[in-house]
This record gives structure tokens, sequence and C-alpha cells, in this order.
């Protein structure tokens, strides 16, 4: 069974730009969650969609959302990006809501924004 | 008070060794545990998840759970430097998402 795909895998924008970042979760998993890594605050929740709904969300600011699909593929969307985006964005998906479930991570989106 | 505790390390054993590894949660309606392991510029990947108290076994790793002091522990038995990583606590708590915490450079010296 193949794993979770992310696209890109690197990308480099400038400040202001958006960025718009691609999940595949494995096949029959329908909850996908994101999450931003950097050396500094380590890996932050950004949100969980599970059958196309928000259900969960991060602490971070209204620039970042996401959104998913009925074939459970999920898009997170940055805006007016800032130089502290620069970092490791990992998607993971599981059967169920993560609360009950063993998430599997994909390979990540390195976004570095100059 | 962070969520999820870790010693951040880094850890050195030698190869051979057994490396042991220490979080602690604050939450304490936390209902799932896990640990991944996350070489460098890879992204984590699962070694074990625990759900009631006392001990889980898999190969070289054990990890160890004590919902009445918010610990979960995992050993490395007989480590490998192939073991050399950083490793992730991650809990399931009141929230029901994920919170890992910062995570526990291990290095095995051959």
């Amino acid at each position: 069974k193949a794993g979770v795909t992310q696209t890109p895998r690197y990308l480099i924008k400038t400040r202001g730009q958006q960025v718009t970042l691609s999940c595949s979760p494995i096949s029959g998993h329908r909850s996908v969650s994101w999450y931003q890594q950097t050396p500094g605050q380590g890996l932050q929740f950004l949100f969980e969609y599970f059958s196309e709904t928000q259900r969960n969300k991060g602490n971070f600011p209204g620039r970042f959302s996401g959104r998913q699909f009925s074939n459970s593929r999920s898009e997170m969307n940055v805006s007016t990006l800032e130089l502290g985006d620069s970092a490791l964005y990992l998607c993971a998906s599981s059967l169920a809501p993560s609360g009950q479930e063993t998430q599997y991570f994909g390979p990540g989106t390195r976004l570095l924004v100059l | 008070q962070k969520e999820v505790e870790q010693n951040s390390g880094p850890l050195s054993v030698p190869e051979g060794a057994i490396a042991s590894l220490n979080c602690t949660y604050s939450d304490r309606v936390s209902q799932s545990f896990f640990w991944y392991r996350q070489y460098s510029g890879k992204s984590p990947e699962l070694i074990m998840s625990i759900y009631s108290n006392g001990d889980k076994e898999d190969g070289r790793f054990t990890a160890q759970l004590n919902k009445a002091s918010q610990y979960v522990s995992l050993l490395i038995r007989d480590s490998q430097p192939s073991d050399s990583a950083t490793y992730l606590c991650a809990v399931t708590g009141s929230a029901r998402q994920l919170t890992f915490g910062s995570g526990t450079q291990l290095t095995v010296l051959p």
C-alpha cells in the first residue's frame, strides 16, 4: 500500500506570496492532519480534517488554512508569507480521527521564504 | 508548563547498551501515547503505540506507561548506531489532537 505523499517536496517563495501544499493520504485513510516543524518550536499541530470537515485547529493565524476533498486528499494554504513561515510542513493520515488512531507521516514539504 | 516534555538531550550511549528515553505529560485525561523516530532530514516514523498502563514490547523496543505519574518511557535494548535519531513522544489528550514533545536526540556510539 502506498504511503502518504506530499507535493511539492521543496518550495522557495518570497515574503508576501502565498503557497498551496498538497497531501494524498494512505488509501482508505479519511483523516489528514497538518503540522509545522521548525528547529525552535518543534512539531506543532496546524489542523485536522476528517470527511471534508475541519475537526480541530491549532494555534496558528488565519493566514494558514486548509481543506479536504471527497477523495480525502488535502491541501493547505498559507497566504501573505512571512520569513518565519520557513519550515518543514508535514502531513499525516489515519483511518479515523487522530485521537483514536495512529498517524502516518508523509515526507514533508520544505518551504523556504526569502 | 509544556503539555508534553522530554529530556532534550543529547543522549549518547555505547553500542549494545540500553537507551532510556523519558516523557511526561500534563493532560490527565490523555489516552493514547506514541513514540516516533525521526532521522535527520526525514519525517517521523512510528515505533510504538501504548494505551494502557504497563509495558509493551516490540523487538528491541519497550514502551512503559504510568498514567498515575503521567509518565511514558521508551527503552531501546542492544542499541545500534542505526538507532541514532531524534525520538519524539506524542500524546493525544482532551483536545483530541496529537501533541508532540520537543524530542530527544540519541547518538549510539560504535
